[in-house]
C-alpha cells in the first residue's frame, strides 16, 4: 500500500541554520505531495505541496521538490527561525485518489534555538 | 473566512461513557474527513464523507465508532463506551479543489481523555 517514510527526529538547529527533513514514499502512480506543518497547541495547516513531477512548491521561506526518480519529496529552508519550531508532516492521498484519505509520514518534531 | 471548527476542545470521560464530538467544515466544502492523532500510532485516517454519504469508513477502529454527516455541512463523530486507549486528538478535515487538487483544512481537533 501507499506510504510515507520521514526522516527520524527530533531535529534541533540554531537560529540562522539550513534545515532538510527527509521524506520518501511508495504509492501509486503519481500523487500529489504534500507537507502539513503543526504548530504547538494547534491544527495542521498546509504549508506546500506539488502536483506533478519535477513541480517544487514553496511557501514561507519553505521548498519542497517533486523527485519521481527517487521518489522523495525533502523539506528545505535556507535560514530557520525560533518561530519555525513545530511539527512537520509529508503525507500523499492514499490509494491513488485525489479526493481521499491522506496517508502520513510519523512527523518530525523540529526544535529552534535562538 | 471561518476555518474549520471542532468541538468541545477539550472532553475527560469516562470509561464506558459515550462521547459526540462535532466538526463544522468551512461552507461550501463537500469533502470532509475524520483523523486521529495519536502519540503511539501517528496520524491515522478514519472516515472520508461525500456530502453526506460515506464511501470511505475504512480507518474505523471497531464497531463502537461511528460518524454522520447532515445537511452536506455539519458531521458528529460518535464513540460508544469509550476504552482507555480511545485516548488521542480528533482531528476533522475538510477538502476543496485548488489548482486541480483536493486540499485539505484541517480543525485544531477535540482531546479527548477516558478516564
Amino acid at each position: 500500500g501507499d506510504s510515507v517514510t520521514q526522516m527520524e527526529g527530533p531535529v534541533t538547529l540554531s537560529e540562522e541554520a539550513f534545515l532538510t527533513i527527509n521524506c520518501t514514499y511508495t504509492a501509486t502512480g503519481y500523487p500529489s505531495l504534500f507537507w502539513y506543518v503543526q504548530y504547538p497547541g494547534e491544527g495542521l495547516q498546509l504549508l506546500l505541496k506539488a502536483t506533478k513531477a519535477d513541480d517544487k512548491g514553496s511557501n514561507k521561506g519553505f521548498e519542497a521538490t517533486y523527485r519521481k526518480e527517487t521518489t522523495s519529496f525533502h523539506l528545505e529552508k535556507g535560514s530557520v527561525q525560533v518561530s519555525d519550531s513545530a511539527v512537520y508532516f509529508c503525507a500523499l492521498p492514499a490509494g491513488g485518489t485525489s479526493y481521499g484519505k491522506l496517508t502520513f509520514g510519523q512527523g518530525t518534531i523540529l526544535t529552534v534555538h535562538p | 473566512g471561518a476555518g474549520v471548527s471542532q468541538s468541545p476542545s477539550n472532553k475527560v470521560t469516562e470509561k464506558g461513557k459515550d462521547v459526540e464530538l462535532r466538526c463544522d467544515p468551512i461552507s461550501g466544502h463537500t469533502a470532509l474527513y475524520w483523523y486521529r492523532q495519536s502519540l503511539g500510532q501517528g496520524l491515522e485516517f478514519l472516515i472520508y464523507f461525500q456530502g453526506n454519504s460515506a464511501p470511505d469508513k475504512s480507518g474505523l477502529p471497531s464497531d463502537r465508532f461511528s460518524a454522520e454527516r447532515t445537511g452536506g455541512s455539519v458531521s458528529t463523530l460518535t464513540i460508544q463506551r469509550t476504552q482507555q486507549e480511545d485516548s488521542a486528538v480528533y482531528l476533522c478535515a475538510s477538502s476543496t479543489l485548488a489548482g486541480g487538487v483536493y486540499e485539505q483544512y484541517f480543525g485544531p481537533g477535540t482531546r479527548l481523555t477516558v478516564t
